[in-house]
């Protein structure tokens, strides 16, 4: 089974700034089924990237998402006040089917 | 407007049963794959269980043989039995779900868990 490690746990950076957050799967993964996850304090995630790169209805331009095989990334070309959150990465595994997060990369002023 | 709202949960002892709810609004249920996905207490979101929308279903290591993920169409309902609950099953529980099974598009509020004596 694939596990999903992202890095770092958590980012510390202000407003304008460049985010580069990594997910790294144990084994080679197909990137159609690698996923982006937004979260913030008390709400439900959001999905912000599907298919390691293909932004979700209404996320805007600053996100973008890229990585084949084992490592991809998620980046935000410059951070807004809202978008200090915590972002996990998701598989979709087909052999055992399964949809493992990872961990979990928290953004921080 | 898409809408997914989860019901059913609460207090609940070790060793005992609880059932909780997904009701689905806004898009086409009977044709989505819907999971359940939860979050304990400070910790990272966690897979539970996969249902297609012809009702196979997949479950994480750490629940299977105690949770039964089910769904009604004719009610756009997905429902989440769970037995044999244990401490770290404590956590916020979401209804999540989308037109692809690699990805979930639509997330409910959730609905909180707490097993303890």
């Amino acid at each position: 089974e694939i596990v999903l490690t992202q890095s770092p746990g958590t980012l510390s950076l202000s407003p304008g700034e460049r985010a580069t957050l990594s997910c790294r799967a144990s084994q080679s993964v197909t990137s159609s089924y690698l996923a982006w996850y937004q979260q913030k304090p008390g709400q439900a995630p959001r999905l912000l990237i599907y298919g390691a790169s293909n932004r979700a209805t209404g996320i805007p331009d600053r996100f973008s998402g890229s990585g084949s095989g084992t490592d991809f990334t998620l980046t935000i070309s410059r951070l807004e006040p809202e978008d200090f959150a915590v972002y996990y990465c998701q598989h979709y595994g087909s052999s055992p089917r399964v949809l493992p997060f990872g961990g979990g990369t928290k953004v921080e002023v | 407007e898409v809408q997914l709202v989860e019901s059913g949960g609460g207090l609940v002892q070790p060793g005992g049963s609880m059932r909780v709810s997904c009701a689905a609004s806004g898009f086409s249920f009977s044709s989505t794959y819907m999971s359940w996905v939860r979050q304990a207490p400070g910790k990272g979101l966690e897979w539970v269980s996969l249902i297609y929308s012809g009702g196979s279903t997949y479950y994480a290591d750490s629940v299977r043989g105690r949770f039964t993920i089910s769904r009604d169409n004719s009610k756009n309902t997905l429902s989440l039995e769970m037995n044999s609950l244990r401490a770290d099953d404590t956590a916020v529980y979401y209804c999540a779900g989308g037109v692809s099974r690699y990805y979930f598009d639509y997330w409910g509020r959730g609905t909180l868990v707490t097993v303890s004596s």
